[in-house]
């Protein structure tokens, strides 16, 4: 148990619809992380927030939003989904010093019908 | 942008024989990962290297910083090793502010 958690585990939805996946990070980390995990593009780096504030941007999507709370757990909003958006999405959290190991999560597994 | 390159994409070995899976960057980093992967679909961190080489157990993970390449041992496999392995980098940027690029990983199966 890498001390990340995420929810829902599984999502169902159709095509247009918008869902939030949720993430907690480790105690103590500061730093999050969100990667999509697809048959046709492998993992990707979607944005990492630290403490609050966007830190980094990778291949998200504009119809991809996420935010940190003041509570540092954070959320992936995904908007006027498509086929290709089904795929698993993983959180992972750091402590955010320069050489960090990163903890993932167990993944949401998004399937968009 | 960092392309990181695997291989095998695949292996089948049999119980006990002793693993080696490779990964080349291309671009300077301030940390290279290795990640395994089970069927389930979690992903476990094995271990992160800047430099040199770390054992945990029958994992050994090399790099070569001016070779730009990385290589993970499993000594005396075993079944329970079979799993994805995944290699990613992190750019050479300071501030952690950069996310993983990750290689396409290797399929490994180790039979009894």
């Amino acid at each position: 148990d890498s001390g990340v958690t995420q929810t829902p585990k599984h999502l169902i939805t159709a095509t247009g619809q918008r869902v939030t996946l949720r993430c907690s990070p480790r105690s103590g980390d500061l730093s999050v992380y969100w990667y999509q995990q697809s048959l046709d593009q492998g993992l990707q780096f979607l944005i990492q927030y630290y403490n609050g504030e966007e830190r980094a941007k990778g291949n998200i999507l504009e119809r991809f939003s996420a935010q940190q709370f003041p509570d540092l757990h954070s959320e992936l909003n995904l908007s006027s989904l498509e086929l290709g958006d089904s795929a698993l999405y993983f959180c992972a959290s750091s402590s955010g010093s320069y050489y960090n190991e990163q903890f993932f999560g167990p993944g949401t597994r998004l399937t968009v019908l | 942008k960092n392309e990181v390159e695997q291989s095998p994409q695949n292996l089948t070995a049999q119980e006990g024989e002793f693993i080696t899976i490779n990964c080349s960057y291309s671009v300077g980093i301030s940390a290279l990962h290795w990640l395994q992967q089970h069927p389930g679909g979690g992903i476990v961190s094995l271990f992160m290297l800047s430099s040199g080489k770390k054992k945990h157990g029958r994992l050994i993970a090399t790099i070569n910083i001016q070779e730009k390449h990385s290589s993970l041992h499993i000594t005396a496999s075993h079944p329970r090793d079979s799993a994805v392995y995944i290699c990613a980098v992190r750019s050479g940027e300071r501030g952690g502010a950069d996310g993983l690029t990750f290689g396409k990983g290797t399929h490994l199966i180790i039979q009894p």
